[in-house]
């Protein structure tokens, strides 16, 4: 099970762009890396899906290096309403038992302020 | 497509007292997984399944048991519930390496 560590808490400000960076030192060939936000009494919403190298979608970036380690998740020109917890998940496609044990990390909570 | 739906939103149970939470997906997934959160903390894994028929332990399942008799329901049953279970329990469901797709969650007080 690829384990996860990410930073506990980050301030930024309206218009900034925020980077969190996820380390899964032992992760599997097969998985992918998943992230989350979560607001208050809310379930877990997804952000954004890679495997390797970069992705781009209409809310956010997915960085990975080429030894998939880590991941950064890049948050451009943030607002208050992305204040939140974010989440980085590794995991397969059901391809190994294991991989489908998904588990959280701790999460980052980030703060937009104006 | 109602995705993932919970039910009961909320419960309050007395202590020794049992209870079914239910969660259906009408998206055909083939994964379906429990949570649990407890306040200001990440979620915990309880139970999973990877198809019908079949159940697998998460990281907290003490306390707990579950039943997948159909794809698109997954049970999560309190036998004896105790204040510590006190939590928001949420269900998510999955497909081959697709995202989790989360419910809305219930809000259950063990007194």
């Amino acid at each position: 099970l690829a384990k996860t560590t990410q930073p506990i808490s980050m301030d930024s400000y309206e218009g900034q762009e925020v980077n969190i960076t996820c380390s899964h030192n032992n992760i599997a060939t097969n998985d992918y890396i998943t992230w989350y936000q979560q607001f208050p009494s809310q379930g877990p919403r997804f952000i954004i899906q890679g495997y390797k190298t970069k992705v781009t979608n209409e809310v956010a970036s997915l960085f990975i290096p080429a030894d998939r380690k880590s991941s950064t998740l890049s948050l451009p020109r943030v607002s208050l309403s992305d204040t939140a917890v974010y989440y980085c998940l590794v995991g397969d496609g059901g391809l190994t038992g294991g991989g489908n044990k998904l588990t959280f990390g701790t999460g980052t909570q980030l703060k937009v302020e104006l | 497509n109602a995705g993932v739906t919970q039910t009961p939103k909320f419960r309050v149970l007395k202590t020794g007292q049992s209870m079914t939470l239910l969660c259906a997906q009408d998206m055909n997934h083939e994964y379906m997984y429990w949570y649990r959160q407890d306040p200001g903390m990440g979620l915990r894994l309880i139970h999973y399944s990877v198809g019908e028929g079949t159940t697998a332990k998460g990281e907290v399942p003490d306390g707990y048991n579950v039943s997948r008799l159909k794809k698109q329901n997954f049970l999560l049953g309190l036998e004896s519930a105790a204040p510590s279970q006190t939590s928001v329990y949420f269900c998510a469901s999955r497909t081959g390496n697709s995202p989790l797709h989360f419910g809305n969650g219930t809000r259950l007080t063990v007194t």
